[in-house]
């Protein structure tokens, strides 16, 4: 079963800052999600990505999968960016069996 | 529709009580994923269904019973249920089969077992 780690467990950070959380994984991937949940529990996936780099609007993930190590980017921070980032991997067996998550990252953007 | 939609929203229910929560998809997904989370903590894994048929069960006790009537339509039916499986229940959807396509969740039910 895949390891995944994640840091910082808890980011606190001013508006405008550039965020970075990183996540790394033991095994070999299929695929690598990252997600994020807001306080009221639903979860938004914010990418899937098996290899490079990919951008939407003001985020950024890129995988790097010789290393088992993903980073996700937020450019220009607002408060509203404030929530819980999961990292989430499939594993290369692949098919439908299910994520294997990080325990996250708690991101606080102040104004 | 990119939408998985749970009902109900919340959920308080009696040691003794029988209830289901039900999840639906209208995106064409072959498979269907219940996870349960615990406050503070990330999501587990607890069914998921390919095909409309079981393929995972990461040991769950008894007292949850998953279904999968049709390919949009995921139930998972409560019974007899302890005061410690108070969590958050998520349901979720992909296509299934290779290669793994995005996992695509609901809003959640809040289960509190009294």
């Amino acid at each position: 079963k895949n390891e995944v780690e994640q840091s910082p467990q808890n980011l606190t950070a001013q508006e405008g800052e550039f965020i970075t959380i990183n996540c790394s994984y033991s095994v070999g991937i299929s695929a690598l999600h990252w997600l994020q949940q807001h306080p009221g529990g639903g979860i938004v996936s914010l990418f899937m990505l098996s290899s490079g780099k990919k951008k939407h609007g003001r985020l950024i993930a890129t995988i790097n999968i010789q290393e088992k190590h993903s980073s996700l980017h937020i450019t220009a921070s607002h408060p509203r960016d404030s929530a819980v980032y999961i990292c989430a991997v499939w594993d290369s067996g692949g098919g439908a069996d299910g994520l294997t998550f990080g325990k996250g990252t708690h991101l606080i953007i102040q104004p | 529709d990119t939408e998985v939609t749970q009902t109900p929203k919340h959920l308080v229910m009696g040691m003794t009580n029988k209830k289901s929560l039900k999840c639906e998809q209208h995106m064409g997904h072959r498979a269907m994923y219940w996870y349960k989370q615990k406050a503070k903590k990330p999501p587990e894994l607890m069914f998921v269904y390919s095909y409309e048929k079981l393929s995972i069960n990461e040991s769950v006790p008894s007292r949850f019973s998953p279904e999968c009537p049709n390919s949009s339509l995921l139930n998972l039916h409560l019974h007899a249920l302890q005061p410690e499986d108070s969590a958050l229940y998520l349901c979720a959807s992909s296509q299934a089969g290779r290669p793994v396509g995005e996992q695509f969740f609901g809003p959640g039910t809040r289960l509190t077992v009294l």
